[in-house]
């Protein structure tokens, strides 16, 4: 069965800096990894994703993430914070070799601080 | 656009009353979630389906039960709703795997039971 961990509960950031949301996952085939970010009182928006490939992987708002196979991670990255990145992050796996769920993380919350 | 419609919004009921929430996508995607959502335990699977009248239970099915009549719709039903079902309802929905691989997120229907 596929599980995802997000260590942090809550990421302090001041606006301007660089930020990272930690991921790591576990699947028995291969990994299909998302992101997801949530605004107060919304569903949840896609942000990226890795399939194959690059390993890095670039998405929507200036997100990106790395994968790192040997670490079973996917950290979510940004270069430089915003205010407005402030949200609830969720990081998502399903098991590539079958067309089964999507398992997600309990969260992470992200506070930009101005 | 990718559109994911659940019924509404907001939602009170009394404890032991049935409830229906109902979750519409405009896609034609084969897979639909139902997951629920609560500070700290992130989002947890309740029930999927990969197609019509097919269901899978997911981490959390006890109380629930779903109904998959049509391909874009998808219905969770709480048999006899009880307090500890207060809670944030998302319903998404994705294609196969050989196709986007992304959920897609409804709103959210904020339930409360009394």
């Amino acid at each position: 069965a596929q599980s995802v961990a997000q260590p942090e509960d809550q990421v302090n950031v001041a606006e301007g800096n660089p930020l990272t949301v930690k991921c790591t996952y576990s699947v028995s085939g291969n990994p299909y990894l998302f992101w997801y970010v949530q605004y107060p009182n919304r569903g949840l928006q896609f942000l990226l994703k890795y399939i194959t490939g690059d390993n890095l992987v670039k998405g929507s708002y200036g997100f990106e993430a790395e994968f790192n196979k040997s670490q079973t991670s996917f950290h979510l990255k940004k270069p430089s914070a915003l205010v407005s990145d402030s949200a609830l992050y969720f990081c998502a796996v399903r098991d590539g070799d079958r067309d089964d769920k999507i398992i997600f993380g309990k969260g992470t919350r992200l506070h930009i601080l101005p | 656009d990718v559109k994911v419609t659940q019924s509404s919004r907001y939602l009170v009921k009394r404890t032991g009353e049935k409830v229906f929430l109902e979750c519409v996508q405009d896609m034609d995607h084969e897979n639909m979630f139902w997951y629920r959502q609560d500070p700290g335990l992130g989002l947890r699977l309740i029930y999927f389906s990969y197609d019509v009248k097919m269901k899978e239970k997911g981490d959390i099915p006890e109380g629930y039960s779903v109904s998959r009549e049509k391909k874009e719709r998808f219905s969770l039903i709480l048999e006899s709703a009880s307090t500890n079902q207060t809670s944030m309802y998302l319903c998404a929905s994705s294609a196969i795997l050989d196709m986007n691989t992304e959920a897609f997120f409804g709103q959210g229907t904020r339930l409360t039971v009394v």
